[in-house]
């Protein structure tokens, strides 16, 4: 899977959009850009994915560059809520021993203040 | 639906002891997973079981044993428990049918303490 890097923190005033930058320089062709976050002592959260087209669903929106080499997380009003660890994974999905696993870094630290 | 259920949600053991941190989930996934978490760290794969019938190693398997019970359970097992492995201890569950469906549900953890 490739390597991805992210900052280690952002914060962000409630009601504004959070926007928490992936790069992802060595991605491959069949590999998909997810995201997850961890609010504070909780499992993570499966949030989007994406190929190479921007996806949107009742979470989030995902920004994938045309190069795939970087990406971006969209909340677009965030909430006290959604302060929590954002993780931006890139892997190839599917079956089997060597695709199902899904791989974490240290992610992103988002805070929303009030 | 509760999704993915992990007992115990807390637990102290002495080092020496063992112990069987056990995983249910009820969506009919195929695959199961064993994560850890130590602070300030992401999440680190210890095993996993893409289908009934299979586990393999993750990235950190040392110290632990698994078994896929059935379709719904997959237990981690800590037979000699070192203070190494103070955690917090997630499992995980995913339907791998393509890329479409491949959201992982979690469950809410065990945090070990050993002494």
């Amino acid at each position: 899977d490739a390597k991805t890097t992210q900052p280690p923190s952002m914060d962000c005033a409630e009601g504004r959009a959070a926007n928490l930058p992936c790069n992802h320089s060595t991605i491959s062709g069949n590999e998909y850009v997810y995201w997850y976050r961890q609010i504070h002592s909780q499992g993570p959260q499966y949030i989007i994915h994406g190929l190479k087209n921007n996806e949107t669903n009742e979470m989030a929106s995902l920004i994938i560059t045309e190069d795939r080499k970087s990406s971006t997380l969209i909340l677009p009003h965030a909430t006290l809520r959604d302060t929590a660890v954002y993780y931006c994974i890139v892997r190839v999905p599917g079956r089997g021993s060597t695709l199902g696993r899904l791989y974490f870094g240290r992610g992103t630290q988002l805070t929303v203040w009030p | 639906n509760a999704g993915v259920t992990q007992t115990p949600k807390f637990q102290v053991l002495k080092t020496g002891q063992s112990m069987t941190l056990q995983c249910a989930q009820d969506m009919n996934h195929n695959s199961m997973y064993w994560y850890r978490q130590d602070p300030g760290m992401g999440l680190r794969l210890i095993y996993y079981s893409a289908s009934e019938g299979t586990t393999d190693k993750g990235e950190v398997p040392n110290g632990y044993n698994v078994s896929r019970l059935n379709k719904r359970e997959f237990s981690l097992r800590l037979e000699s428990a070192a203070p190494s492995q103070t955690s917090v201890y997630f499992c995980a569950s995913s339907e791998a049918r393509g890329p479409s469906s491949e959201g992982y549900t979690f469950g809410s953890g065990t945090r070990l303490t050993v002494v």
